[in-house]
């Protein structure tokens, strides 16, 4: 399936250091999305790049997208204490039209202050 | 405007009740969604909506488990004969047409079957 699989799965860095986590998946896709999530609630939409993008910023995000290796990047930089969280990638299933969301296990972020 | 609601918040119910689960998308967003979340894992797919009908119902894990939407907006997870491995956090998301499918999540029911 078009499940996003992001790596590392676990991340601890010190407030104000960059953050960056990858993602890689399977077949083509028309975007990418990404997300982040709390405490296991409240999954937050970060970004969509869309596979004609190779670089979209948001604030202290940016993301990548290489549709040649398949995979992408979340970067955060001067990273906060309230960046802690799970991060996600959300390729849409490579089945036509279909609109569900396939995802990974997601990068747990810890920034220590 | 109002984002997606859930409710209820928690739910605790034994093992072989019945439970509902209901969600609330945002106004006039056409597709909604339905995943689950078990702790340190991803959110997984069960279902989900366009308009009234179920455009895509393969991750329902069996016939206990059944969602509608009969009017478009609202929307109701039902979960018969409950079992301990149901437990879990059930998502909820909304999307409008031609916005690149960005999906918009409620805060989720968290439910626990003893």
């Amino acid at each position: 399936s078009q499940q996003g699989e992001e790596d590392p799965q676990a991340l601890s860095i010190q407030e104000g250091e960059n953050a960056t986590m990858n993602c890689s998946y399977k077949t083509s896709i028309n975007n990418l999305q990404w997300y982040r999530q709390n405490s296991g609630r409240g999954l937050v939409h970060l970004i969509l790049i869309r596979s004609n993008e190779r670089e979209k910023h948001s604030g202290r995000l940016r993301v990548t997208l290489d549709t040649s290796k398949k995979s992408s990047s979340l970067l955060i930089t001067a990273s906060r204490a309230a960046d802690t969280a799970s991060y996600f990638c959300a390729p849409p299933s490579n089945a036509g039209n279909n609109r569900k969301l396939i995802w990974g296990l997601g990068t747990s972020l810890a920034v220590n202050p | 405007g109002a984002g997606v609601s859930q409710t209820p918040s928690n739910k605790v119910t034994e093992k072989g009740k019945y439970v509902e689960l209901r969600c609330d998308p945002i106004s006039g967003h056409t597709a909604l969604y339905w995943y689950r979340q078990s702790l340190g894992q991803g959110p997984e797919f069960l279902i989900y909506f366009q308009g009234t009908g179920a455009a895509d119902d393969s991750g329902l894990p069996n016939d206990r488990f059944f969602a509608v939407r009969p009017e478009g907006s609202v929307s109701t997870l039902k979960i018969q004969r409950t079992e301990r491995g149901d437990s879990a956090v059930y998502l909820c998301a909304s999307s409008s047409v031609g916005n690149d499918n960005e999906q918009f999540f409620g805060p989720g029911t968290r439910l626990t079957v003893l």
